[in-house]
């Protein structure tokens, strides 16, 4: 069955330069979830979306990364000016509405800032 | 959030049961108890969760202490494909937020 799928795989870029990285989570899921996982700094929370929803943008690290997620389905992350320590797998979640309902994880985007 | 502690590492032969404990002494009420395991290279995957009673599913099973300060995650026939980082996390959806926060978790390693 379709899972959360994220693109692309893996991406190198040069410091300075923008990335986008892309989520398309399943099908009916209303919840998405992104996060990183960094050598350093374990799995953490950076945006969550819920439906219409204002988003909980809490864990941004910095005002160069932000987050859409357009007609409540596909979510692109964007960081702007990117700096080494940008360098990290993004993990992308998506899960049925609200409450204890279970996170399911796409494989993550690696992202490489040389 | 209410902090877990886990054991960093453990080791376990193929075809053994595995008990991975999890300490969550300042759980709260509304707290549930959530199991994650990620394989290598992949995203986090669900295994389980509960608040108060035993649960089993087709993955594994959790057991809850009576006072909820601490629960073990259980697999029941070890494989090499069980071989992961398996994270607790306390959820407490009251506060209405929605994320999970990770801890370092318990690398499971499994012996042939």
């Amino acid at each position: 069955g379709a899972g959360v799928s994220q693109s692309p795989s893996n991406k190198v870029t040069e410091k300075g330069k923008d990335v986008e990285l892309r989520c398309d989570p399943i099908s009916g899921h209303t919840a998405l979830y992104w996060y990183r996982q960094s050598l350093g700094q374990g799995l953490e929370f950076l945006i969550y979306f819920q439906g219409n929803s204002a988003p909980d943008k809490s864990g941004l690290p910095s005002d160069r990364f932000s987050a859409e997620r357009t007609g409540g389905s596909v979510s692109t992350l964007t960081i702007q000016r990117t700096q080494q320590e940008d360098s990290a797998v993004y993990l992308c979640a998506s899960s049925w509405s609200k409450g204890n309902q279970p996170q399911h994880f796409g494989d993550g985007t690696r992202l490489s800032i040389l | 959030d209410a902090k877990t502690t886990q054991p960093n590492s453990m080791e376990s032969n193929e075809e053994e049961p595995v008990h991975l404990p999890c300490n969550h002494s300042t759980i709260s009420g509304t707290d549930y108890i959530h199991w994650y395991r990620q394989l290598p290279s992949q995203g986090p995957e669900y295994v389980i969760h509960g608040l108060t009673s035993n649960v089993n599913n087709r993955m594994a099973s959790l057991a809850i202490a009576e006072d909820r300060k601490s629960s073990t995650l259980i697999l029941h026939r070890a494989t090499l494909r069980d071989a992961a980082v398996y994270y607790c996390i306390l959820r407490d959806l009251k506060g209405g937020s929605e994320k999970l926060v990770f801890g370092k978790g318990t690398k499971l390693t499994v012996n042939p």
